[in-house]
């Protein structure tokens, strides 16, 4: 989508590595957000920020780490990658935090831990 | 979290209206209610979103009850291109924001 971008666009890393990845925007943006999708689970907040240095955990965030030291950057850090993390992330931004305005959403970033 | 309720699946024949069913019987007075689309390997798309009045833009029609336990996403003309899975989420305040909390959706099949 214009304005966000995500990267890797794909990865397969080993069971116990770390991996990062990484949300880009140039639309100034104040709120950025972490999402992975599943299989029956639909879209599941793992962390958010509203604004630099700014986070907060959403529903899945046990095993994750999210930091935001530039407005148009937030990686998300998978700790030590397990199985269970293989998924479909997307990152999205917000103007408003949902008020005014809706989200934007990336392509996404297939993550498979083997 | 005030959930949403929405059928699993719906059909519609190409170039007809749809009418997209969304219950949310806990809303609180300040949940705005959003709609995206996902289409197959991409990402959430915004469709449209409010808070009390009945909302419209270039993709579709919002309709809200007017208690807001329920809304409508109407799309005038089907196309082919309108096949997806349909969120209707309502924001969901942590912190010091709203959050989009997803469920299923319902997936829209469009036949030509």
């Amino acid at each position: 989508d214009a304005g966000i971008t995500q990267s890797p666009r794909h990865k397969v890393t080993e069971t116990g590595t770390p991996v990062t990845l990484r949300c880009h925007q140039t639309e100034n943006h104040r709120y950025m957000y972490w999402y992975r999708q599943d299989p029956g689970h639909g879209l599941r907040l793992i962390h958010y920020s509203y604004g630099v240095k700014d986070t907060d955990k959403g529903e899945v965030s046990d095993g994750y780490s999210v930091s935001r030291s530039k407005t148009e950057d937030f990686l998300l850090t998978l700790e030590s990658a397990t199985s269970s993390q293989t998924s479909v992330y997307f990152c999205a931004i917000s103007e408003s935090g949902g008020f005014n305005y809706g989200y934007t959403f990336g392509s996404g970033t297939r993550l498979t831990v083997v | 979290d005030a959930k949403t309720t929405q059928p699993n699946s719906m059909e519609s024949n190409e170039e007809e209206p749809v009418h997209l069913p969304c219950n949310h019987s806990t809303i609180s007075g300040t949940d705005y209610i959003h709609w995206y689309r996902q289409l197959p390997s991409q990402g959430p798309e915004y469709v449209i979103h409010g808070l009390t009045s009945n909302v419209n833009n270039r993709m579709a029609s919002l309709a809200i009850a007017e208690d807001r336990k329920s809304s409508t996403l109407i799309l005038h003309r089907a196309t082919l291109r309108d096949a997806a899975v349909y969120y209707c989420i309502l924001t969901y305040y942590g912190g010091s924001q709203g959050n989009l909390i997803f469920g299923k959706g319902t997936k829209l099949s469009v036949k030509p």
